[in-house]
């Protein structure tokens, strides 16, 4: 079965410094993978999504994230954070026709 | 409509109630799916809707939990005699497979 956990419930930087979201997978298959951000009082959006082409993936915003097989992980990284990037950042891995959520990670930034 | 819709946005009801939350997908999407989200809990996958397939419930909680999907489109999640712990946002999503799922924004339910 298909799981994603995601290191750290909250992570804090400061404005302009790099931002590093942790994402390890289970998967007994290739997996597609996704990082979904749901900012204050909204709906999930997609940042990006891995679906076995380049393991390095660039989303919207200025994140990345790298597909790592030998380590299972999903990192989800920009190199300066924004205060607007503040919000809940969701990792998943397709499993039997749905997404397997993570538990989220909060990030706050500070001024 | 140009994203998926959720309703109520917010519903508040008594211990022993049944409620009944409603997504409406993008028009020509196959795929529908519900999600609780609780805090601190992430999203908890309830129930995938695929074409004429017979739906994944493998998600429900419990037996008062249902949902269903009528002529394809429209969704209904019903949750009878609510408890507290069903206190939650619902969110609905859609997709055409294997494409990304669009999220509404979510029915928040809390039950007194």
């Amino acid at each position: 079965a298909q799981s994603v956990t995601q290191l750290g419930s909250h992570v804090s930087v400061s404005e302009g410094a790099l931002v590093l979201l942790r994402c390890n997978y289970s998967s007994s298959v290739p997996p597609y993978l996704f990082w979904y951000v749901q900012y204050p009082n909204q709906g999930l959006q997609l940042l990006l999504k891995y679906t076995s082409a380049a393991t390095l993936v660039k989303g919207i915003n200025g994140f990345e994230a790298e597909f790592k097989k030998s380590e299972t992980s999903f990192h989800l990284t920009k190199p300066s954070a924004h205060m607007s990037d503040a919000a809940e950042y969701f990792c998943a891995v397709s499993g039997g026709g749905k997404l397997i959520f993570g538990q989220g990670t909060e990030l706050s930034v500070k001024p | 409509g140009a994203g998926v819709s959720q309703s109520p946005s917010n519903k508040v009801t008594e211990k022993g109630k049944d409620v009944e939350l409603r997504c409406d997908p993008i028009s020509g999407h196959t795929a529908l799916y519900w999600y609780r989200q609780s805090l601190g809990q992430g999203l908890e996958f309830l129930i995938y809707f695929q074409g004429n397939s017979a739906p994944d419930k493998s998600g429900l909680p419990s037996d008062r939990f249902s949902a269903e999907r009528t002529g394809g489109s429209v969704s209904t999640l019903t949750i009878q005699r609510t408890q507290q712990e069903d206190s939650a946002v619902y969110l609905c999503a859609s997709s055409f497979p294997p494409g990304e799922l669009f999220f509404g924004e979510g029915s928040r339910l809390t039950v007194l």
